[in-house]
Order: structure tokens, then sequence, then C-alpha cells
């Protein structure tokens, strides 16, 4: 069991470019969770993933965003066109199968700069 | 809707010194609850959860919270803090009914610890 891992670890970009996040989950987690942090701010939830089905968007995720989990395993987290106001850490996290009660473990997260 | 507070942004404690980073949260009926902690650049990682059963939760690194309904919180405690504690912490919540499958977390308490 290695842990959430995201990749990028940082990026930085230009307005108006797409950038890619990529997240494994711990192995045998089913579900997996987009979540994104602004500055001085906590975690808010943009999206989540049973399987590789899409099961909830947030309000957060605008057009310009996608997620996708193609098999069920890693996800991956595109911007399109991105905005100075899409500087965030965006967390990647995962659990296991049930209630929310069950733990979610989160990634270190990728941090990305829009310049 | 749920909604977290945690009222303090910022607390500045002693080293050895006690410590309560306080939360209340809002919701219908009672939530899982959770404390999460981050060291700067990080993500998050799981000090403590309440499910069910006793109020008193013991968790990693001799943290414990008390969930008291009455009072909607789920006050985190520590006897005796070490630098190391330095760090912002998270309170969340998560929904029990059936669906539910995303935490909303307050803004954070950030701890400074005096050597």
């Amino acid at each position: 069991d290695t842990g959430v891992s995201q990749n990028p670890r940082h990026k930085i970009t230009k307005r108006g470019q797409n950038v890619t996040f990529r997240c494994d989950p711990i192995s045998e987690h089913n579900r997996l969770y987009w979540y994104r942090q602004t500055l001085g701010q906590g975690p808010e939830f943009l999206t989540y993933f049973q399987n590789e089905a899409q099961l909830e968007k947030s309000r957060l995720l605008s057009d310009r965003f996608s997620a996708e989990r193609p098999k069920g395993s890693f996800s991956t987290l595109e911007i399109q066109r991105t905005e100075q106001g899409d500087s965030a850490m965006y967390l990647c996290a995962s659990s296991l199968p049930g209630p929310v009660g069950n733990t979610i473990y989160f990634g270190e997260g990728s941090w990305l700069t829009v310049v | 809707a749920q909604s977290v507070t945690q009222p303090d942004i910022h607390i500045t404690v002693s080293e050895g010194a006690s410590l309560e980073l306080r939360c209340n949260y809002s919701y219908g009926a009672t939530p899982y609850l959770f404390w999460y902690v981050q060291s700067p650049g990080q993500g998050l990682q799981l000090l403590l959860k309440y499910f069910s059963g006793d109020t008193l939760v013991q968790g990693i690194k001799g943290f414990e919270a008390e969930f008291k309904r009455s009072q909607s919180s789920f006050n985190l405690r520590k006897p005796s803090v070490h630098w190391s504690d330095a760090a912002e912490y998270f309170c969340a919540v998560g929904a029990r009914q059936t669906g539910a499958n995303n935490l909303f977390f307050g803004t954070g308490t950030r701890l400074t610890v005096i050597p």
C-alpha cells in the first residue's frame, strides 16, 4: 500500500493553456474523489467516481473541467483554457466502498499556478 | 445541507501546553465527523473519526476529540503539544444519508507552537 499518488506535484502554466493531473488511488479502493483547495480555505469537493462511473459532480466543476477514470483505476483531471482563478491545490482521495463514513485517504496534492 | 465552522483561524501555544481546537457543525442528524491535519504544501492526514458509539474518540499522535450532540461540536484536544504538531487542522463532516459521498470541510485552524 503506497497511498494515493498524484502527479505532477507542481505545475505552472500560462493562462489559456490546458493542464492534466493524474491520480493513482490505493489499489483496493474503488472510490475516487477530487477536491480543490485554495489558499486559506478547506478542501472543496469537485467530483466522485465509483469504479469508472462518475457519480457526482459539484457545481464548482465548470465546463472547462473534465475528470475521467477509464478503467476504474487511475483518474485524470483536465482543466482546459486555464484561468488565474484555477490556481489552487487539486487533491485526489480514495476510499473503500460503503457509506461516506468509510475513511477517505488523501494524496499530497497537485499545485497549479496559472500566470 | 451540512456546514462546518472552525471559529479559530490561528492558535499559538507553547510546547508542552494543552490544546483545544474548536469545531461546530450544522446537520439535521448525527453526521460522520473527522479531523484531518495538513502540513505546509502537503495533503491531508486523518487524525481521528467519529461514526457512532463512544463520544470520546482517540486518534493518532496523542489527539482525541469529543462529540457533543447538544452543542453540535467535535472539538479536538491534546494534553501536551509538541513542536511537530504545528500544522493546519481541518474538521470535516460527512452525511449519513444514502448516496452522500463527500466530505464538507471547515476553513481550518493554523496551529503555531512556540518552543
